[in-house]
């Protein structure tokens, strides 16, 4: 199975700041890596698909990048309701494996 | 207006068995792959299981294999797991999803989640 490792949690962020998240594959997964976001009791969100493509709806400060084994996810602009879990997952091959969680907190 | 409606989660006793159910309005469910995913307490999604528009493929993880098996009636624009042998370790909130072929499989609609609990 492909295994998915994301970056920690990073310190508490201040609205307006721009925050990034990593992904790493353990074998290549070309640009099959989506981004979700999930907030406590809901299910995830997706909002990138294809390593940097936007789902629609998504608001553009989310922004994605990264090929191969390294992936990046990047909020800029930090808004109040970005508080959430992110969550990478990797569509390349079967099992469709994701991160283990990267929460992103506002000061 | 998407939506998908989970039922059929609880509380079962370990070694006991449970079928999950999922209703789709606003897509096109019959050409649609489907899905089921679960997250125990604390952990990331974990994928489960898919099954192509017409029934007739179905893949599923090793850790269900054998004890889960997913299936649709399309007639019903329902989804269903049915889960056998169940344990500890498949307490989680299990969801149904679909992946989206445009969309480089990534699950692009969600149903808000069953909890199913196994405890003696």
């Amino acid at each position: 199975d492909i295994q998915m490792t994301q970056s920690p949690s990073p310190q508490p962020a201040f609205v307006g700041d721009r925050v990034s998240i990593t992904c790493r594959a353990s074998q290549s997964v070309s640009s099959d890596l989506n981004w979700y976001q999930q907030k406590p009791g809901k299910a995830p969100n997706l909002l990138i698909y294809g390593a940097s493509s936007l789902h629609s709806g998504v608001p553009s400060r989310f922004s994605g990048n990264g090929a191969g084994t390294d992936f990046t996810l990047t909020i800029s602009n930090l808004q109040p309701e970005d508080c959430a879990t992110y969550y990478c997952q990797q569509t390349n091959t079967t099992p469709w494996t994701f991160g283990q969680g990267t929460k992103v907190e506002i000061k | 207006q998407v939506q998908l409606v989970e039922s059929g989660g609880g509380l079962v006793k370990p070694g006991g068995s449970l079928r999950l159910s999922c209703v789709v309005s606003g897509f096109t469910f019959s050409g649609s792959y489907m899905a089921w995913l679960r997250q125990a307490p604390g952990k990331g999604p974990e994928w489960l299981a898919y099954i192509s528009p017409s029934g007739g493929t179905r893949y599923y993880a090793d850790s269900v294999r054998g004890r889960f098996s997913i299936s649709r009636d399309n007639t019903q624009n329902s989804l269903y797991l049915q889960m056998n042998s169940l344990g500890a370790e498949d307490t989680a909130v299990f969801y149904c999803a679909r992946p989206s072929q445009l969309r480089r499989w990534g699950f692009d609609y969600w149903g808000q989640g069953a909890l199913v609990t196994v405890s003696s």
